[in-house]
């Protein structure tokens, strides 16, 4: 079966220390992947989409960045982090065209 | 860029009621997806729409692909204390988009047993 892992689950970082969450997926070949950010638990803002491996593509300026290593390796990361970087970091997949995106448990950032 | 509104914002419910929700969108989208998130947890998909007018029920929640390709509902029937949650529309516009998904704000939905 087709399952999706995010880790850490949670996550304490001092303000200008690096970051780096990974996501992968297993039970399938060559998914989209995205990474989403979710504030205050209220709605989804995409970050980062990836239609194959290396290939990213940013949908908002931000101080952080991600990488797609493996055909299902995502990983999102950051130099140096801002307080504003705290939130609900999500990753999703879709397997193919016309089907739906499914989500990891999350991993939530606190930037002290 | 794309926007989705949701309304309502929240819910508070009797055990036993029934819910709706809606969304609505300043383009038209090709794919409305439903989702809920319990607190802690990622988004679980409990709907998907891929035709305008199309109508799909799972189990005791109902959502429509409205014919305009601008709205979406959800209707959740005979509440429970477990529809607790945040429930969120979601659209993609197709084409080269990617899967690219656009969100709702969500709703709230609270349920007294």
């Amino acid at each position: 079966s087709q399952t999706i892992h995010q880790w850490p689950a949670t996550l304490v970082q001092p303000v200008g220390s690096p970051l780096s969450l990974e996501c992968t997926v297993e039970g399938t070949s060559n998914p989209n992947l995205y990474w989403y950010r979710q504030a205050a638990g209220r709605g989804l803002q995409l970050l980062f989409y990836s239609v194959g491996i290396g290939q990213i593509s940013s949908e908002v300026p931000q101080n952080l960045s991600a990488s797609r290593p493996q055909d299902r390796q995502f990983i999102l990361s950051s130099k140096k982090l801002l307080l504003s970087d705290s939130g609900f970091y999500l990753c999703a997949w879709r397997p193919s065209r016309n089907q739906p995106q499914h989500f990891g448990d999350g991993t939530r950032l606190s930037i002290l | 860029g794309q926007q989705l509104n949701q309304s309502p914002q929240s819910m508070f419910i009797q055990e036993g009621e029934d819910v709706s929700m809606n969304c609505t969108s300043s383009s038209i989208f090709n794919t409305w997806l439903w989702y809920k998130q319990d607190p802690g947890e990622g988004p679980v998909l409990l709907i998907a729409l891929y035709k305008a007018g199309e109508l799909t029920s799972n189990g005791r929640l109902t959502a429509q692909f409205g014919i305009t390709r601008k709205d979406s509902f959800l209707n959740i029937s005979a509440s429970i204390p477990s529809d607790v949650g945040i429930y969120f529309c979601a659209g993609n516009a197709g084409g080269t988009s990617y899967g690219k998904l656009t969100f709702g704000q969500g709703t709230i939905l609270t349920v007294h047993p």
